[in-house]
């Protein structure tokens, strides 16, 4: 099945300065790559995604870029505000009909100002 | 309902006891899902259903963990026999996609469980 790493586990970042996660998957016909952003106690939401047929989006200050030869994937937050701080996480989902999303250990992004 | 359902918000049982969480997705989700999350950790896949169907179990720890589903609705998931390292939050989540490419999930608040 899929296995999705994640790096770094922790990230500490200033206000205003760029922060990037990286992770990679197993599954070479994996198509879809979300990321999901959770603040402490809460539930985790959907901040951007991108499919096997883009290398790149972006949304704002958020952007992620996929290399599907390599079979990585990154995050990419410019331009970071204390908001910013919470858990990232990566996933990725097999290409068969069926098969689950499943998300990389996470990254705790801290900002300060 | 507004967003994903989940009860109890809390359950403290003692070892060896049998608990039952449970997951009301959105209607009309056909995608349903079960994530384990220990403190501080990520989200482990445990069970993945297309309606009332399970092509995805593989994430379930043991025989002790058990799931289903009615239909497109209401979904249980199980834990026979609770052992101290069962304790998490469960969390369960739901997308409208289903067959295909995966959509957006949307969780629930979690059940968080814990074993004495």
């Amino acid at each position: 099945g899929e296995n999705v790493e994640q790096h770094p586990s922790t990230l500490s970042v200033q206000e205003g300065d760029s922060a990037v996660i990286k992770c990679t998957y197993s599954d070479s016909a994996s198509n879809y790559f979300p990321w999901y952003k959770q603040e402490l106690g809460k539930r985790p939401q959907l901040i951007i995604d991108i499919r096997s047929n883009v290398g790149e989006k972006k949304d704002q200050r958020i952007a992620v870029t996929l290399n599907k030869t390599a079979k990585h994937f990154s995050l990419h937050i410019t331009e970071t505000q204390p908001e910013d701080s919470a858990v990232y996480f990566c996933a990725a989902s097999g290409g068969q009909a069926g098969t689950a999303l499943i998300f990389g250990k996470g990254t705790t992004l801290s900002v300060s100002s | 309902g507004a967003g994903v359902s989940q009860s109890p918000s809390n359950k403290v049982t003692e070892k060896g006891k049998d608990v039952e969480l449970r997951c009301d997705p959105i209607s009309g989700h056909t995608a349903l899902y079960w994530y384990r999350q220990r403190l501080g950790q990520g989200l482990e896949f445990l069970i993945y259903f297309q309606g009332n169907s399970a092509p995805d179990k593989s994430g379930l720890p043991s025989d002790r963990f058990s799931a289903e589903r009615t239909g497109e609705s209401v979904s249980t998931l199980t834990i026979q026999r609770t052992q101290q390292e069962d304790s998490a939050v469960y969390l369960c989540a739901s997308s409208r996609l289903a067959g295909g490419p995966v959509g957006e999930l949307f969780f629930g608040e979690g059940s968080r469980l814990t074993v004495l």
